[in-house]
């Protein structure tokens, strides 16, 4: 079995300062990591995934984010918010051993918003 | 075409009455996913298909929800006798999976955004 938590459901930041979005995961087996993004009226894409290769993992439009296994987690971070990132942000692991194909479980999702 | 179709992208229905939307994954794509959003919750996994294997219905929440998938095609997510908890958005996924993990990314539709009244 597998779960995600995602701590916050809305985060606030200033632009210009560090974006940070929490990721806790669950995992009976090694998972596949992933971090998608849901911009207004607009469908879901990845941001970044892990799959066990380096640790600290580069996205698009700057975020990246760090696979922590003592701590079970896989927080997203950027170092400057800039308005364009106010979105919804989605963590989600992979079960990989399981079985076939990479069904995934999401977070219940964290709204980011940029103020100016 | 480019990327994951659906349609309708609402639907307003009446409590009781079936609906059906419909999701056309890219081409070549192996597997295709439904997921629902509902207002203010993450994606809830709803039904997998990978090629001709037999699908994984383990999402579904209940009987009254069904979906079928032509080959490696179109899909229909079918909600007949539609609740009002129902309501969500309904978001198709598909990716192609070779028998290896190699392909970890979904692509995304933009979605079915169901309102059952």
């Amino acid at each position: 079995a597998q779960s995600v938590t995602q701590l916050g459901s809305h985060v606030s930041v200033s632009e210009g300062a560090l974006v940070l979005l929490r990721c806790n995961y669950s995992s009976s087996v090694p998972p596949y990591l992933f971090w998608y993004v849901q911009y207004p009226n607009q469908g879901l894409q990845l941001l970044l995934k892990y799959t066990s290769a380096a640790t600290l993992v580069k996205g698009i439009n700057g975020f990246e984010a760090e696979f922590k296994k003592s701590e079970t987690s896989f927080h997203l971070t950027k170092p400057s918010a800039h308005m364009s990132d106010a979105a919804e942000y989605f963590c989600a692991v992979s079960d990989r051993g399981a079985r076939a194909g990479n069904m995934l479980t999401f977070g219940g999702g964290t709204r980011l918003m940029v103020k100016p | 075409g480019a990327g994951v179709s659906q349609s309708p992208s609402n639907k307003v229905t009446e409590k009781g009455k079936d609906v059906e939307l419909r999701c056309d994954p890219i081409s070549g794509h192996t597997a295709l996913y439904w997921y629902r959003q509902r207002l203010g919750q993450g994606l809830e996994f709803l039904i997998y298909f990978q090629g001709n294997s037999a699908p994984d219905k383990s999402g579904l929440p209940s009987d009254r929800f069904s979906a079928e998938r032509t080959g490696e095609s179109v899909s229909t997510l079918t909600i007949q006798r539609t609740q009002q908890e129902d309501s969500a958005v309904y978001l198709c996924a598909s990716t192609y999976w070779g028998g290896s993990a190699t392909n970890e990314k979904l692509f995304f539709g933009s979605g079915t955004q169901l309102s059952v009244l």
